[in-house]
């Protein structure tokens, strides 16, 4: 499986904008980039993917570079309910048929500071 | 989005003993996933299930441990066998992300502790 590369942590005041970075320079042309999060006690959440265009929803932004190598998941204005750990993953079709399965790395844990 | 329902959300164990997890989804899904969170750890896949057919196991994890059942598009069951403190974890089921372009949707988990 493709595989994607993030910093451990990342910190944030509340009412700003924070940009997660990930590094996916393995992607291939047909590779679905995903987020999740996981806020504590709860299950992962899908947040946001794209293919190769930005894409925008009510949660975040994903800014995807043109080369596809990396991507950014943009929080406009953090809030303390958005600490959480934060999962960029690559779904990659399979010869088999379908994609591949949810594959977790660590991920970046994202502090937000009132 | 598909709503997951899973139970028991927590319990306490004794070592030896066997525990099924319950997953229930307010739609039909063809694919059901089940995960292992460590603690302070990631996620681990631990088996696809579909219905119809045997659960696929991802290495490290065998039927006799963890025994699946998917008797139809709305449920399925995960059993941990003979528990040892090591298996304590959050165990979370999932659905759906068939395709690259449809997300994959998350239970909040049966937190489960061995004594």
């Amino acid at each position: 499986d493709a595989k994607t590369t993030q910093p451990n942590s990342m910190e944030s005041n509340e009412e700003e904008p924070v940009h997660l970075p990930c590094n996916h320079s393995t992607i291939s042309g047909t590779d679905y980039i995903h987020w999740y999060r996981q806020l504590p006690s709860q299950g992962p959440e899908y947040v946001i993917h794209g293919l190769t265009s930005n894409v925008n929803n009510r949660m975040a932004s994903l800014a995807i570079a043109e080369d596809r190598k990396s991507s950014t998941l943009i929080l406009h204005r953090a809030t303390l309910r958005d600490a959480a750990v934060y999962y960029c993953i690559l779904r990659t079709p399979m010869f088999s048929g379908g994609y591949n399965k949810l594959i977790f790395g660590a991920g970046t844990r994202l502090a937000v500071h009132p | 989005s598909a709503v997951i329902s899973q139970k028991p959300s927590r319990d306490i164990c004794q070592r030896g003993t066997s525990l099924t997890i319950q997953c229930q989804v307010d739609s039909q899904v063809t694919m059901m996933f089940w995960y292992r969170q460590q603690p302070g750890q990631s996620l681990t896949l631990i088996a696809t299930a579909n219905q119809g057919s045997e659960a696929t196991y991802e290495s490290g994890f065998v039927i006799d441990k963890f025994p699946i059942s998917r008797p139809n598009l709305t449920f399925s069951t995960l059993t941990v066998s003979n528990m040892s403190p090591e298996d304590s974890s959050i165990y979370l089921c999932s659905v759906g992300g068939g395709t690259g372009n449809q997300p994959q949707h998350f239970g909040d988990g049966t937190r489960l502790s061995i004594l």
